[in-house]
């Protein structure tokens, strides 16, 4: 069956240092790769798209890899701070379908 | 003014009542969708409109309906509410003929969202 996993436990990191997040899928051949912050009790918020010919997009202090061979992206946010605090959802789009499908997404915790 | 809008953004019903949920874009996106999260599930798709003669089932449609009345406005329907559809509703648009990637991209907008209880 086709699944995306990402790290169901937080992740709990000091101030300063690399948050790394991980998306893994199984029976998807995904055209492209999509990263999405949640606040609580708020919608999502794109931030960074990578495509299936692409290895590395960068944005500021964001970083998304993309390995079609392992079937993973990871996701890194370099210096964090407090104010990163969220749930970091990925989703993906395969082929000739124009329906995202989301990960449960992973909640990152940033202490000062 | 938020580009994506959802009305009401909290509801508390009956068992056997039908609520309907309304979603209104000022993005001048074609593509809308409306989505339901629950904890741990992630966001699951119901029903989603490419444009305003276009509507297609998702993942979990049944008990739910939808209507497109114009390219700006999408609404969800709980025709007989149940207990276990108590959930955080989004509803989402995109745009089919730009996005961050010229196109193929079609990076989605969501609005604030509505909790819906159902006692």
């Amino acid at each position: 069956s086709q699944k995306i996993e990402q790290n169901s436990e937080a992740l709990n990191i000091q101030e300063g240092k690399t948050a790394t997040l991980t998306c893994n899928y199984t029976n998807y051949s995904p055209a492209y790769l999509q990263w999405y912050r949640q606040d609580p009790g708020r919608g999502p918020v794109f931030l960074l798209l990578i495509r299936e010919n692409e290895k590395e997009k960068r944005k500021e202090r964001l970083k998304v890899t993309f390995d079609t061979t392992l079937k993973q992206s990871l996701f890194h946010i370099t210096a964090s701070q407090p104010a990163d605090s969220a749930t970091y959802l990925c989703a993906l789009r395969g082929g000739a379908t124009n329906k995202l499908i989301f990960g449960t997404g992973t909640l990152l915790a940033v202490q000062p | 003014d938020a580009d994506v809008t959802q009305t009401p953004r909290n509801r508390i019903t009956k068992t056997g009542k039908r609520i309907m949920l309304e979603c209104s874009q000022t993005k001048g996106h074609d593509r809308m969708y409306w989505y339901r999260q629950d904890p741990g599930l992630g966001l699951q798709l119901i029903y989603y409109s490419f444009d305003v003669k276009d509507i297609n089932k998702g993942e979990i449609s049944d008990g739910y309906s939808v209507s497109r009345q114009a390219q700006a406005k999408f609404s969800l329907s709980l025709e007989s509410a149940i207990p276990n559809q108590t959930a955080l509703y989004f509803c989402a648009t995109s745009d089919s003929t730009t996005g961050t990637s010229g196109g193929a991209g079609n990076e989605q907008f969501f609005g604030p969202g509505t909790r819906l209880t159902v006692l």
